[in-house]
């Protein structure tokens, strides 16, 4: 049981390449969401998913996409990297939405954009 | 969801208990209120959460006061492990859109 696991752990782009941040759990969550943090500030929602084929938008989703079409698997794609797109994104997961007593966090991607 | 307020910072002695205060003024009768810390850069940890009782598990304890306006996160003997970032979250069950603030940074001083 690998729990949310994160891909890759470290990337650096030039401004204007695009890429894909994997994110997969292996507990049947139905719930994943993408969060940014920029330093010294706290976790911001950029996208969530409620299942499969369901994808919503959080507080700042401008410049991502998300698709989510198994259950186990919900990738971030950055369509034209920013230099303002640097930070840390971690995926989150929990078995139904509304359970945040239960939500398991990745590890993280550091991402800096040049 | 409903505003936040922490305190950005706090320093503890080791071994003593460490109070963590939070308002949450524009709280609805249907929210929660979720604690959660962040250690060095890993992800988030869920600590404790409540709606109006005080709750105790083996982490910490949340005191939640009559008119649900603050909390308290007590963090019974604060050891040099418990050095993090700590959020204080409100949001209700069938809302989606877990959201963290600034947090207060926690120094657990030797």
């Amino acid at each position: 049981n690998a729990g949310v696991t994160q891909t890759p752990k470290f990337q650096v782009l030039k401004t204007g390449q695009s890429m894909t941040l994997q994110c997969a759990q292996d507990m049947n969550h139905e719930y994943m969401s993408w969060y940014r943090q920029d330093p010294g500030m706290g976790l911001r929602l950029i996208h969530y998913s409620v299942g499969a084929g369901i994808t919503d938008q959080g507080e700042v989703p401008n410049g991502y996409n998300v698709s989510r079409s198994t259950t186990e698997d919900f990738p971030l794609r950055l369509l034209s990297a920013a230099p303002s797109q640097t930070s840390v994104y971690f995926c989150a997961s929990s078995y139904s939405p509304g359970e945040a007593e239960k939500l398991f966090f990745g590890s993280g991607t550091q991402l800096s954009v040049l | 969801d409903a505003k936040t307020t922490q305190p950005p910072s706090m320093d503890c002695a080791e071994g003593r208990a460490a109070n963590l205060p939070c308002n949450h003024s524009t709280i609805s009768g249907n929210e929660y209120v979720y604690w959660y810390r962040q250690i060095h850069s890993q992800g988030p940890q869920y600590i404790i959460h409540g709606l109006k009782n005080n709750e105790t598990n083996e982490m910490a304890s949340l005191i939640i006061t009559e008119d649900r306006k603050s909390s308290t996160l007590i963090l019974p003997h604060a050891t040099l492990r418990d050095t993090a970032v700590y959020y204080c979250i409100v949001m209700s069950s069938n809302d989606y859109k877990l959201s963290f603030g600034a947090g207060t940074t926690v120094t657990v001083r030797a």
